[in-house]
């Protein structure tokens, strides 16, 4: 089968960083994404990882392990704009093009 | 500038009702994607499309509808069979084959019933 896991919420503040995890397994791979969603709004693209290794991407930044089954998205220099749910979903080899969406870390940034 | 619209931005659906939402992209995108989101909840598949004139079942299609008739529309119907309406609906497209398939949403369809 295929399951995916993130934290339900995680604190932390301002000018800090913090790492919000995600696991995943699947039998086929075919990248790991990140969103961002504020609350009221849609998701925003952050990051895409298919090779293993770090994505950096101004403050933010994302790692991929696939031997391990393993993402994070690391956030620096909080700032009280980054409070927002953060979206994990992996994409599955083959030819249904599907998402699968984990369900989402709620992210309060406190001053 | 290119995107993704939806409409309305908020609709409010009577008992027997079948409503229609209107998502349209002018990204040149293959995929389209409509997908539901509850309060506290993840996203839900409802159906996709990779193509004109074809689309498949999501994982909560019961009691939804859709067409692709062209490569700009992915309309989505809530039908009176959907006995449980009231959400946040999300349409999102993306190069599909051709690219890494990063999907791209458009602002969203609060759905509310009377």
């Amino acid at each position: 089968g295929q399951n995916i896991d993130q934290p339900t919420e995680m604190t932390a503040t301002e000018g800090a960083i913090v790492q919000i995890n995600c696991t995943y397994q699947t039998s086929g791979f075919n990248g790991l994404f990140w969103y961002q969603q504020h609350a009221g709004e849609a998701p925003t693209f952050l990051s895409y990882n298919v090779l293993d290794g770090l994505e950096e991407k101004g403050r933010f930044s994302s790692f991929l392990s696939r031997s391990k089954g393993y993402s994070y998205l690391l956030l620096k220099e909080l700032q009280m704009k980054d409070s927002a749910s953060y979206l994990c979903a992996f994409l599955k080899a083959g030819n249904n093009r599907k998402l699968i969406w984990g369900l989402g870390t709620s992210l309060a940034v406190n001053p | 500038d290119g995107g993704i619209t939806q409409s309305p931005k908020y609709l409010f659906r009577k008992e027997g009702q079948n409503v229609t939402l209107s998502c349209e992209q002018n990204l040149n995108h293959d995929a389209m994607y409509w997908y539901r989101q509850d309060p506290g909840q993840g996203l839900r598949l409802i159906y996709y499309s990779q193509i004109v004139n074809d689309f498949q079942k999501g994982d909560i299609a019961e009691g939804y509808s859709v067409s692709r008739e062209k490569k700009e529309s992915f309309p989505l119907t809530v039908t009176s069979a959907q006995k449980n309406p009231t959400a946040f609906y999300l349409c999102a497209s993306s190069a599909g084959a051709r690219g890494k398939n990063i999907q791209y949403f458009g602002a969203g369809t609060r759905l509310s019933v009377l």
